[in-house]
């Protein structure tokens, strides 16, 4: 079972570039969440998703945005890059909540 | 505001007992989580708490305390794959996720 898959692993993009994160889950959650990592933090919310054709504001949603055509699909676009976006981002689901995520392996993110 | 505060590195010995502890201040509480990430991985889940009281799980286990906010993680019997780093998260009464930094666990031979 491929669980969540995250593409591409990794990316260089320069500033002011756009850029899609895409992630595709096999496991027909209804939640899909949006975080970035940065070294010292905890995980921050961007978008998140709870079921398809819903999608809402997390802790940090500025420069990003999603969409939710289908229960499988939660892209995550950069409209234009910028340094301070350089992060690993994962994608996660879930059956319901409260409940376990399910991370994808992240996407490393440097804009340049 | 809401926080989640647990050690930033911790040092254990194989074959060891570590406890790595997590205090939390949220508004409302609907439970909280562990999650273990090893070096360049994706977390995953370890265990889920909302009533007081220790839950166990193998060699894992997981205690909260609603009244002081506090929640720890013990690890028994190390071993050299446990080194990782360990996610504090409760969520809120909205139901999102405030996550802690992480605790480095480096064990040692």
């Amino acid at each position: 079972t491929a669980g969540i898959t995250q593409a591409p692993t990794s990316q260089i993009l320069a500033a002011g570039r756009s850029m899609t994160l895409r992630c595709t889950q096999d496991m027909r959650h209804n939640a899909m969440y949006w975080y970035r990592q940065d070294l010292g933090l905890g995980l921050r919310l961007i978008h998140y998703s709870n079921t398809a054709g819903t999608t809402g504001k997390g802790e940090v949603p500025d420069g990003y945005s999603v969409s939710r055509a289908n229960t499988d699909d939660f892209p995550l676009t950069l409209a234009s890059a910028v340094p301070s976006q350089t992060s690993v981002y994962f994608c996660a689901s879930s059956a319901r909540s409260p409940g376990e995520l399910f991370f994808g392996e992240g996407s490393r993110l440097t804009v340049l | 505001g809401q926080n989640i505060d647990q050690p930033t590195e911790m040092t254990a010995t194989e074959g060891a007992i570590v406890q790595i502890n997590c205090t939390y201040q949220t508004s409302g509480f609907n439970g909280l989580f562990w999650y273990q990430q090893h070096a360049g991985e994706a977390p995953t889940f370890l265990s889920y708490n909302v009533l007081d009281g220790l839950e166990e799980k193998g060699r894992f286990s997981s205690f909260l305390s609603r009244s002081k906010g506090y929640s720890y993680l013990l690890l028994k019997e190390l071993q050299m794959k446990d080194s990782a780093s360990y996610l504090c998260a409760a969520m809120d009464s909205n139901y999102q996720l405030i996550w802690g930094a992480g605790t480095k666990l480096i064990i040692k031979p």
